[in-house]
């Protein structure tokens, strides 16, 4: 079955340090793939998208590049600030309505002034 | 634009007490429905989910039960809690059609079973 594979946190950084979340998976076909953000006490928001080989997806200074050779959608950022703590999820589907989503096991990112 | 809410927003029950949350979607129809939960400090684990009113699927065998008696509403219960059941619950909706599939969450339900 498809699975999802992340980088084992915590990740601890100074702020405006360059983040790099790694995400991989395993899945049959072309999923779309996704990047969830979940702030203390609250639920998942998504993040960014990618729906086909390719595609970046971005949102709040955050960027993941759909790379089929690779099977990655790793999560960066060129600069982080504190506001950026929090716990990130990759995430895939198959793009059929039926079908779950498959979540990566979460990367706890800690941002130090 | 479409919302979803959860309530309520924290509980803490005793063992063996009752449990009801409940999840409501507005703005859209016919969404696929979804509870997981989150234990402390770990991933999300897929409890039930539903594609439509009375049609339930679990994912996982426990004491908790699921329903969905109205199209945007869907209720996680149980009728006796473990210390085991304590987490953080989140609900969490799908378009049936189009869309590129992703989930939207609402706010989570935290459980403390003392």
């Amino acid at each position: 079955g498809d699975s999802v594979t992340q980088m084992e946190g915590p990740v601890t950084l100074s702020e405006e340090a360059f983040l790099t979340i790694n995400c991989t998976y395993t899945a049959t076909g072309y999923p779309s793939l996704f990047w969830y953000v979940q702030y203390p006490g609250e639920g998942l928001q998504l993040l960014l998208k990618a729906t086909k080989a390719d595609d970046k997806g971005s949102n709040k200074g955050f960027e993941a590049t759909y790379r089929k050779e690779t099977t990655s959608f790793h999560l960066e950022k060129g600069s982080v600030q504190v506001s950026d703590s929090a716990v990130y999820f990759c995430a895939l589907t198959q793009n059929n309505a039926g079908n779950m989503l498959t979540f990566g096991g979460g990367t706890r990112l800690m941002v130090k002034p | 634009s479409q919302t979803i809410h959860q309530w309520p927003a924290t509980l803490v029950q005793p063992v063996g007490s009752p449990l009801s949350l409940e999840c409501t979607v507005e703005g859209t129809s016919n969404p696929n429905l979804y509870w997981y939960r989150q234990a402390a400090g770990r991933g999300l684990q897929l409890l039930f989910y539903s594609v439509g009113i009375g049609q339930i699927s679990s994912e996982v065998p426990q004491n908790l039960s699921a329903s969905r008696p109205q199209d945007r509403q869907f209720i996680l219960s149980s009728k006796k809690l473990l210390l085991s059941d304590s987490g953080f619950y989140l609900c969490a909706w799908r378009r049936l059609a189009g869309g590129t599939g992703e989930l939207f969450f609402g706010e989570g339900s935290r459980l403390t079973v003392l």
